[in-house]
Order: structure tokens, then sequence, then C-alpha cells
């Protein structure tokens, strides 16, 4: 089983329509999650951080379920620079105790006209 | 801020060349990472360097060798290119290692052909 698992998509969805993404992880010692994105052929960059009580940033709403070790993305009123690929993120501890994050390999989203 | 840099962007290799892939940040980071991204695999930490001084291996080390040369610099070499290496590489650098909420700052990558 991959430690962080994400349904790969493609979403394609029409502009103002509301879309989710769910991204289950393994290891319940994670402690940190996070919601990437990346565009095209460029770097990833961090969307925002996920927080037990769940938290709003604009159009974007993410939640975190730590029974069920499920992380949600949702973009409401979605624009045509959406469109791009989605990691979701997470945290864990080594057998050293060493702190890194896994990356899911990413949802395709694309915004249409 | 030029945020974290990297070079080449683009290199063909063949098989069993060796060459060093640069990165820079100018974010005064303690930590550094490369990591590789390839279609279905997510990005693979190979190695990575908690602070000045110090490196260790991540998740898919093997062929691959880093240096940490100051706290700007952290490069990653390959010794003999072998086609499994085809990929794209990203350097990232972020506050601190073991705090859990740093942000990750990403280069703009480097696209490997072996």
């Amino acid at each position: 089983r991959k430690e962080v698992e994400q349904d790969p998509g493609p979403f394609n969805v029409p502009e103002g329509a509301t879309v989710a993404f769910n991204c289950t992880y393994s290891n319940s010692a994670s402690q940190s999650f996070f919601w990437y994105r990346q565009d095209c052929r460029k770097e990833p960059k961090l969307l925002m951080s996920v927080y037990s009580s769940g938290n709003e940033d604009g159009r974007f709403t993410a939640q975190l379920n730590r029974a069920s070790q499920y992380i949600s993305l949702l973009i409401r009123d979605s624009k045509l620079s959406d469109s791009a690929t989605y990691l979701c993120v997470v945290n864990w501890i080594s057998n050293f105790g060493n702190e890194k994050l896994t990356f899911g390999t990413g949802t395709r989203l694309t915004i249409i006209p | 801020n030029a945020g974290v840099t990297q070079t080449p962007k683009f290199q063909v290799l063949k098989t069993g060349q060796s060459m060093t892939l640069q990165c820079a940040q100018d974010m005064n980071h303690n930590s550094m990472y490369w990591y590789r991204q390839d279609p279905g695999m997510g990005l693979r930490l190979i190695y990575y360097s908690a602070s000045e001084g110090t490196t260790d291996k991540g998740e898919v080390p093997n062929g691959y060798n880093v240096s940490r040369l100051n706290k700007r610099e952290f490069s990653l070499r390959l010794e003999s290119a072998a086609p499994s290496q085809t990929s794209v590489y990203f350097c990232a650098s972020s506050e601190a290692e073991g705090t859990g909420g740093n942000e990750q700052f990403f280069g703009p990558g480097t696209r490997l052909t072996v």
C-alpha cells in the first residue's frame, strides 16, 4: 500500500463548479499535512497546510480526518487558473526519528471554459 | 530574492557518463533536499541535508551522491548515469527539518535524459 494515495484523475470540471479531491495516508503517526499545487512542467508550490480543525483560504477548504486517515481539498467557484495537479503531502517519522515529507502522485484538474 | 535555483535546466547524458546538478538557495534555510519525480510515482526523496555539514539518505539514494558545500549550496552527483535515472530532479529547501510545519520551497527542476 502506498503511504499517500490520491485519485490521479483527470478531473475535467466546468468553470464555476465545485470540485473535491481526496487523499488517504497509511502512517497513523503522521503529524503534518499539506496540499501543494504543481502547474504543468513547473515546480510544486505550497497551496495550504491542513489543520485538524479544518481550514479555509478563500475558495479553498481543507479538511483532515485523523480517525480515517483522510484529507480532502474543496475548491469552490473554480477558475481556469485552478487547472493544475494537486499533490497531497504528509509528514512521517523515520525509524531514526527523522521527519520527512511523503508526496502523493497528484490529482490532475482541468477547468473547462 | 531568487529563491531556489537549479542548473542545468535540461541535460542529456549517455549511459555511464557522470554529471553534477547544482542547487542554491538565498533564503538562509537550514535544510535542503533532492527529489526525483517520475510519472505515476510522485516525488521521491533522494538525499537531504538537515543543516550545513550533514547529509543523509532518503528513499532512493542508490546511484547518487551529494555535497552540502555551504549553507546555500547542495549538489547532486550521478557518478555513472543509467537509463533508470531519467527523471525530473527538484531541489528544495526549508527553514528547518524536524519541525513539522515548515514549507518546502522548490527549484524549477532539471530534466535529465539518459
